[in-house]
């Protein structure tokens, strides 16, 4: 299987920039095709798809929201951080099955 | 508005079955691959299985193969899951959700159900 490695926590003031990353143990891009998607979840609610395919902005997910990244390495970037987007954030690729998630990124305030 | 709407979930003992349903709409249900992810307390995501369009193949996570079954209904609009030999490692909420066609991922999922495992 293919392990996704993220940071548990990471401690952000409002307004400033939020990087998150996650590390694949191999390789989720094939060609083109960066097959790392993200989501966000806030507490006791479900997961919502914020960007799919390393760099593509989910329908109705605000523009300080990107993600880049291929290969083994990407990047959630949040800017400016909004106190809406304090959740918890999680990696998953969809290069072979099964589909993994990462452990998933709890974005704090500092 | 696309809606996913699961029921069935709730406290279990240990051997026992249970059968989790999800009703789908705002879409059409029958050109879309669907799934059941699952998110233990405390803990992260969890593919569990998927199912084709037809319904004719189906995937499932090593851990559960031959104890969960995933099926769907194209008239009802409907998305199941049984779960049988139920262990307390299966307790979780279960998501239902709707994958994307090509690149596999969800793109859309309901408020998940509860089941517990215990005696």
């Amino acid at each position: 299987d293919i392990v996704l490695t993220q940071s548990p926590a990471l401690a952000v003031s409002l307004g400033q920039r939020a990087t998150i990353s996650c590390r694949a143990s191999q390789s989720v891009s094939i060609s083109r095709y960066n097959l790392m998607h993200w989501y966000q979840q806030k507490p006791g609610q479900q997961p919502k798809l914020l960007i799919y395919r390393a760099s593509n902005l989910a329908s109705g997910i605000p523009a300080r929201f990107s993600g880049s990244g291929s290969g083994t390495d990407f990047t959630l970037t949040i800017n400016p951080v909004q106190a809406d987007d304090i959740a918890t954030y999680y990696c998953q690729q969809s290069r072979e099955s099964p589909r993994t998630f990462g452990a998933g990124t709890k974005l704090e305030l500092k | 508005e696309v809606q996913l709407v699961e029921s069935g979930g709730g406290l279990v003992q240990p051997g026992r079955s249970l059968k989790l349903s999800c009703a789908a709409s705002g879409f059409t249900y029958s050109n879309y691959v669907m799934a059941w992810v699952r998110q233990a307390p405390t803990k992260g995501l969890e593919w569990v299985a998927s199912i084709s369009t037809g319904g004719g193949n189906t995937y499932y996570r090593d851990s559960v193969k031959g104890r969960f079954t995933i099926s769907r209904d194209n008239a009802k609009n409907t998305l199941y899951l049984q779960i049988d030999s139920l262990r307390s490692e299966d307790t979780a909420t279960y998501y239902c959700a709707k994958q994307d066609l090509y690149d596999y991922y969800f793109d859309y999922w309901g408020q998940g159900v509860m089941v517990t495992v215990s005696s």
